[in-house]
């Protein structure tokens, strides 16, 4: 069975703070991506990934980070959280113009 | 700007009847649409995709449009079913291998 795994399901971290999503997908897909979901606005591409050590700014990039340093992990950083970051955040993994898989998400509340 | 617009936020149908879906977007470089479904406190799940080459692609109750011209995208259902209500997400990617998302439309399949 395919998966995506996000590292937590549930996450509160203090304004500030240095927070680190996790993504681990185990197909050996090339492509990784995250996104932000809020109400009314859908997933929003933050970054994504089409090779080890290769990242591509999505449409909201600003006040993240991510590193690839192996095929299988992807890792989101929110160099300091602030309040306006507290979403849901989906890792996703796909092949070639292939449909993705999606891990469970993390809800992020920064307070 | 969103590059990929769900225009309704909720659809509801009646058990049996047609649900369309619809989808448009503004960057002539996509070239490869997908279709996902989401429920609640899960990941979005892929459902079916199309090919710019093509204008149509068919899964069991599911198919897609394409108008290029148009830069539309529809799924149809049919028939619908209840176990099919989930908000729906169109997504569509380019060479650089990005997907972008749409806002979402809940689908509500009326007994």
């Amino acid at each position: 069975d395919v998966k995506v795994t996000q590292s937590s399901r549930y996450l509160v971290k203090r304004t500030g703070e240095k927070v680190f999503l996790e993504c681990v997908q185990d197909m050996d897909h090339e492509n990784m991506f995250w996104y932000r979901q809020d109400p009314g606005l859908g997933l929003r591409l933050i970054y994504f990934s089409y090779d080890v050590k290769m990242k591509e700014k999505g449409d909201i990039p600003e006040g993240y980070s991510v590193s690839r340093e192996k095929k299988e992990r992807f890792s989101l950083i929110l160099e300091s959280a602030s309040t306006n970051q507290t979403s849901m955040y989906l890792c996703a993994s796909s092949s070639y113009r292939v449909g993705a898989f999606f891990g469970q998400g993390t809800r992020l509340t920064v307070v | 700007d969103q590059q990929v617009k769900q225009n309704s936020p909720s659809l509801s149908v009646q058990e049996g009847r047609i649900s369309i879906l619809n989808c448009d977007y503004t960057n002539s470089m996509f070239d490869y649409f997908l279709w996902y479904k989401k429920y609640p406190a899960e990941g979005p799940t892929f459902l079916i995709s199309i090919s710019s080459i093509k204008d149509k692609n068919e899964d069991g109750r599911f198919t897609v449009f394409l108008n290029k011209s148009a830069k539309h995208l529809s799924l149809h259902i049919v028939p619908s079913q209840p176990g099919d209500s989930a908000v729906y997400f169109c997504a569509a990617s380019g060479r650089n291998n990005d997907m972008r998302f749409g806002a979402g439309t809940r689908l509500t399949v009326k007994p």
